[in-house]
């Protein structure tokens, strides 16, 4: 079954506190891409991935970083978790020129 | 001014009824548009995709593009309660920018 696939699905966690959400796709995507989801504001991208090795920045990248060492994986990375990061993550995956994106089923994250 | 506009809603139309779901966007270079649908705590699925002018039909849903008015618009024809969510613009500007740009979204209620 195609699809992308996120953990943790729930996380709480404190200020601080190094943390990575993962994200597989099975689809052999070459495009990746992280978004936040917060009311009112849409999804907005942090990150995206064009290929291995391949990453530049979307609207929203302060505070996070990623990586793509493997065209299957696109981890996410908090170094140090401020309270607002507290939102619905997204990892969506697609082919090239990203006709359409599948998404994973989101990440909810909580930074007391 | 934002790159892709819709009205929060909620829209409320009764069963039956058409809804129509409205978009517009900034950037004339845009050439691909999708909508999503969003329900609640979940991740956005892709119902349509239109990249010309005109109508596009699958089944009660049809996609309206006018390019020469940045607009782009979705209607629901019979909607139905299952069709309560939120609906996602998305605007992909293509030319190898492979970044898809997502309105904030309008939250759809059926009533029966």
């Amino acid at each position: 079954e195609a699809q992308v696939t996120q953990n943790p699905r729930y996380l709480i966690t404190v200020t601080g506190k190094k943390l990575t959400v993962t994200c597989s796709q099975n689809m052999n995507h070459e495009y990746m891409s992280w978004y936040r989801q917060d009311p009112g504001l849409g999804l907005r991208q942090i990150y995206y991935s064009m290929n291995v090795e391949v990453t530049d920045k979307g609207d929203v990248p302060e505070g996070y970083k990623v990586s793509r060492k493997e065209k299957r994986n696109f981890p996410l990375i908090l170094e140090s978790p401020s309270p607002n990061q507290t939102s619905l993550y997204f990892c969506a995956s697609g082919d090239r020129g990203f006709t359409e994106a599948f998404f994973g089923q989101g990440t909810r994250l909580t930074v007391v | 001014q934002k790159e892709v506009e819709q009205n929060s809603g909620p829209l409320s139309v009764p069963e039956g009824a058409i809804a129509s779901l409205n978009c517009t966007y900034s950037d004339r270079v845009s050439q691909s548009f999708f909508w999503y649908r969003q329900y609640s705590g979940k991740s956005p699925e892709l119902i349509m995709s239109i990249y010309s002018n005109g109508d596009k039909e699958d089944g009660r849903f049809t996609a309206q593009l006018n390019k020469a008015s940045q607009y782009v618009s979705l209607l629901i024809r019979d909607s139905q309660p299952s069709d309560s969510a939120t609906y996602l613009c998305a605007v992909n500007m293509g030319g190898g920018y492979n970044k898809l740009i997502f309105g904030a979204g309008t939250r759809l209620a059926v009533h029966p």
